[in-house]
């Protein structure tokens, strides 16, 4: 079945820094890819989403970029700030898919 | 706030026991999906409705069970419960079902602890 897996369990910045997330998965006829941000105690939240047929999108401070070769996908956090410390998780579908893959996720901790 | 709301927030209760996980959609949402988060793993999708019908299946146990009502509330039933059921279970909703790429809005969960 389909895997959507996380290259790095853990990760820490420097309040101010970037940050990049990475997720991998396997599934090529994978379209749709979203990113959720879940802070302890709460559940998921919706970040950032990106379709197949681009590459990066922007939102406010974050960046998503697919590379659908490799498939790989990435979260760009700029200037991050201690309210971003949280567990990011990749998820993948398709339009033919009828649910959602989500990774194991990464832990971000903010230094300040 | 997603607008998904969920009870009770917490759950505690022995092996063998029966627990109702409630879950009530976004406003407008007719599907509604439920996941299993455990230590250390990620989301496992459970089960999907959509507008009262089942409409897939993922990961879920035989001692599981869904349903949800001409409201649209959504209840999770867990019966003969295990040491290894202890877990945060979500309930997301959607305005379309899946198969569709329409975004997916959590409610923050119950955490149930089977002792």
């Amino acid at each position: 079945g389909e895997s959507v897996g996380l290259h790095l369990p853990t990760l820490s910045v420097q309040e101010g820094d970037n940050s990049i997330i990475n997720c991998a998965y396997s599934n090529s006829a994978s379209d749709y890819f979203i990113w959720y941000k879940q802070e302890s105690g709460k559940g998921p939240q919706f970040i950032i989403d990106i379709r197949s047929n681009m590459d990066k999108r922007q939102g406010q401070r974050v960046t998503v970029l697919l590379n659908k070769t490799v498939k790989h996908l990435s979260l760009q956090i700029a200037a991050t700030q201690p309210g971003d410390s949280a567990v990011y998780f990749c998820a993948e579908n398709s339009d033919t898919g009828n649910q959602f893959y989500f990774g194991t996720g990464t832990s971000l901790t903010v230094i300040p | 706030d997603s607008g998904v709301t969920q009870t009770p927030k917490h759950l505690i209760t022995a092996t063998g026991q029966r627990v109702t996980l409630r879950c009530s959609p976004r406003s407008g949402d007719l599907s509604v999906y439920w996941y299993q988060q455990s230590l250390d793993q990620g989301l496992q999708f459970l089960i999907q409705y959509y507008n009262g019908e089942e409409r897939a299946k993922g990961n879920i146990l035989e001692r599981f069970s869904a349903q949800q009502f001409p409201d649209l509330h959504s209840e999770l039933n867990l019966s003969s419960l295990e040491l290894g059921d202890s877990a945060l279970y979500f309930c997301a909703s959607s305005a379309r079902p899946a198969p569709s790429t329409d975004t997916q809005y959590f409610g923050p969960g119950t955490r149930l602890t089977v002792l």
